[in-house]
């Protein structure tokens, strides 16, 4: 399957400063990104739609200007969390669709653990 | 509104029987239900996904069946494994559309196989 890396895996930071994750896809080019949220144990919620070369589609609830999300590239998107806060401590996972399969398949990236304290 | 409900929240099964995990789905334009595996501290794995073309899907020891109209589906481990202790998660989307859509998920399922 194709693969899709996520960076770093874990951090932490002090609250109020902003941490920037990346997801990349490594063998293939992927125009459109996802970006999950996961608390312990909880389900996968998803946070927004990515699309290289244009403005990120936010879900209904999710601060946009909390959440920076820049999809640069064909192969890159980024999310940052500006001015964090204990609040945002979760696992925040990326996928990334592969148009190179009829059936549009996501793959995820291993996650990224963010701890504000 | 959860628009994919998925029970049981935690499932013990021995070693060599069949795991059955449940998810009924509210949103009829859904046309799309893959199940990810997901082990503590990574991001899901794809395992298994089906149209709503067909009412049974079957790779290996996994299969996923299908009910439109009752806008149900189902996995189902056969010979269940220690290694297959995880988490499950079904999920739905909207692939008509162009396949620009996220990804809904059930709540989970914590599967542990006792040997």
């Amino acid at each position: 399957g194709a693969v899709v890396s996520q960076h770093p895996s874990w951090v932490i930071c002090k609250s109020g400063t902003s941490v920037k994750i990346e997801c990349r896809s490594l063998d293939f080019q992927a125009t459109t990104m996802f970006w999950y949220r996961q608390f312990p144990k909880q389900s996968l919620m998803l946070m927004a739609t990515s699309n290289e070369g244009s403005k990120a589609t936010y879900e209904q609830g999710v601060e946009k200007d909390k959440f920076l999300i820049n999809h640069a590239s064909l192969t890159l998107s980024t999310l940052t969390v500006t001015s964090a806060h204990p609040e945002d401590s979760s696992f925040y996972i990326c996928s990334a669709r592969d148009p190179r399969t009829a059936k549009n398949i996501q793959y995820f990236g291993a996650g990224t653990r963010l701890s504000v304290l | 509104q959860q628009q994919v409900k998925q029970s049981p929240q935690s499932l013990i099964v021995q070693k060599g029987g069949i795991s059955i995990i449940n998810c009924a789905y509210e949103n009829t334009a859904f046309d799309y239900f893959p199940w990810y595996q997901q082990f503590p501290g990574k991001g899901p794995a794809l395992l298994i996904a089906i149209r709503p073309d067909v009412s049974e899907k079957k790779e290996g020891r996994f299969t996923i069946s299908f009910n439109k109209s009752a806008k149900q589906f189902s996995l189902h481990i056969m010979d269940s494994q220690p290694g297959d202790s995880a988490t499950y998660f079904c999920a739905a989307s909207i692939m008509s559309g162009g396949g620009a859509d996220g990804l809904t998920f059930g709540k989970g399922t914590h599967l542990i196989i006792q040997p």
